[in-house]
């Protein structure tokens, strides 16, 4: 069973720092590409960040920009989301979520719970 | 990367059928067959129910259809069951390797 946990959200001041995790299990993490998304309260989805298989490519969406790193860990299967120089539009519930490989490879066919960072 | 467009809310009654439009621009929706679907219960994650424009993934019941004329997504629901309830959102591959998602659209079974 293909299963995304996230670690890691809270509480932060404006201008500060905090690192999210996702923790995959059930299928093989280093053969798909991983997703950030967010979802403020009570608002729309909205992708931030996603990374290829090998680390090699990553995209992010213009607001979060030098602020924002995501990365990954193949051998421990998690991907990571570094958020700096937080901002209170910043505040959502983050979620990882995974591509698929080749067929609706411009989907998000899993996703986590979530994990809530609230910038105030 | 401005938003989708989708109507905040929709209802129809138990059987019926409702569709939920998505417009974007010719940037997004209207450059690629890579348009899916998303619904939320309260609470919960996004649950993947189209991509690829009109393509169900293992497990949803073809009651729910997509489509797409130009800059505009379509999600049909027909047969409406009251476990449809829900937010829906339609998100489109943008380019580079970069993602849109509209605003969302409430569901309201009456």
């Amino acid at each position: 069973e293909v299963q995304l946990v996230e670690s890691g959200g809270g509480l932060v001041q404006p201008g500060g720092s905090l690192r999210l995790s996702c923790a995959a299990s059930g299928f093989t993490f280093s053969t798909y590409w991983m997703n950030w998304v967010r979802q403020a309260p009570g608002k729309g989805l909205e992708w931030v960040a996603n990374m290829k298989q090998d680390g090699s490519e990553r995209y992010y969406m213009d607001s979060v920009k030098g602020r924002f790193t995501i990365s990954r860990d193949n051998a421990k299967n998690s991907l990571y989301l570094q958020m700096n120089s937080l901002r209170a539009e910043d505040t959502a519930i983050y979620y990882c979520a995974r591509a698929p490989n080749s067929r609706g490879w411009a989907s998000f066919d899993y996703w986590g719970q979530g994990n809530l960072v609230i910038v105030s | 990367q401005s938003a989708l467009t989708q109507p905040r809310s929709v209802s129809g009654s138990p059987g019926q059928s409702v569709t939920i439009s998505c417009t974007g621009t010719s940037s997004d929706v209207g450059s690629y067959n890579f348009v899916s679907w998303y619904q939320q219960h309260p609470g919960k994650a996004p649950k993947l129910i189209i991509y690829d424009v009109s393509t169900w993934p293992s497990g949803v019941p073809d009651r729910f259809s997509g489509s797409k004329s130009g800059n505009t997504a379509s999600l049909t629901i027909s047969g409406l069951q009251a476990e449809d309830e829900a937010d829906y959102y339609c998100c489109s591959y943008a380019g580079r390797y970069t993602w849109v998602f509209g605003g969302g659209t409430k569901l309201t079974v009456l």
